[in-house]
């Protein structure tokens, strides 16, 4: 049982816009930021979003990150098929005193 | 650009210990700006985080694991390493080294993995 939850899977055709949220409590999402990972099949983790809502040097603008509360959101605008992969988020949590990520979210472009 | 490679055995039998190195290479470990981490993935599942270390040699650890946990680091070879002790089947996973933002906990490079095995 992961500490943040996120959807197990989500879809979109081509050109689709995507948002896979993740719920988390005050100890982490709360009072931390959000990090967001895509993993392609076969491959690391690769960092996509962090500190909520900033892009990495190379990150299309295609994806963003958004924290509300105790939620945060990663959203795909303009779906590729190269977007099909495992995301994931992750935060520090106060109260555990480390890292916690999500379950994980498939991406499916149909 | 930072790059990890992760080394050890692939197989380890049950009750014993697993032990793997991250080398570090295009910049130096002992750096304010990062730690240094363990991230595991079971065949088909999700990521779990075992903990951290700085250069310093200060820990965070996993809570659930960190009985059986051990991090380390060498400055002097640009290496820091994970032990886990007493391993069942449940320990098989691809174990990723990886460098971690002092600020955000973001984990900013991955090594490519590595999979170990738990079996007899």
């Amino acid at each position: 049982q992961s500490v943040l939850t996120q959807p197990p899977s989500a879809s979109g055709t081509p050109g689709q816009r995507v948002t896979i949220s993740c719920s988390g409590s005050s100890p982490n999402i709360g009072r931390n930021p959000v990090n967001w990972y895509q993993q392609l099949p076969g491959t690391a983790p690769k960092l996509l979003i962090f500190s909520n809502n900033q892009r990495p040097s190379g990150v299309p603008d295609r994806f963003s990150g958004s924290k509300s509360g105790t939620s945060a959101s990663l959203a795909i605008s303009g779906l590729q098929s190269e977007d099909e992969a495992d995301y994931y988020c992750a935060s520090w949590d106060d109260s555990l005193n480390g890292v916690v990520f999500g379950g994980g979210t498939k991406v499916t472009v149909l | 650009q930072l790059q990890l490679q992760e080394s050890g055995p692939g197989l380890v039998k049950p009750s014993e210990t697993l032990s793997l190195t991250c080398t570090v290479s295009g910049g130096s470990i002992s750096s304010d700006s990062y730690y240094w981490g363990w991230i595991r993935q079971p065949p088909g599942k999700g990521l779990e985080w075992f903990g951290g270390i700085y250069y310093s040699g200060s820990t965070y650890y996993n809570p659930s694991l960190s009985t059986r946990v051990t991090l380390s680091i060498d400055t002097s070879k640009n290496q820091f390493s994970l032990n886990v002790r007493s391993v069942t089947a449940a320990d098989t996973a691809v174990y990723y080294c990886a460098s971690l933002s002092s600020y955000g906990h973001s984990v900013d490079y991955w090594g490519q993995g590595s999979l170990v095995i738990v079996s007899s």
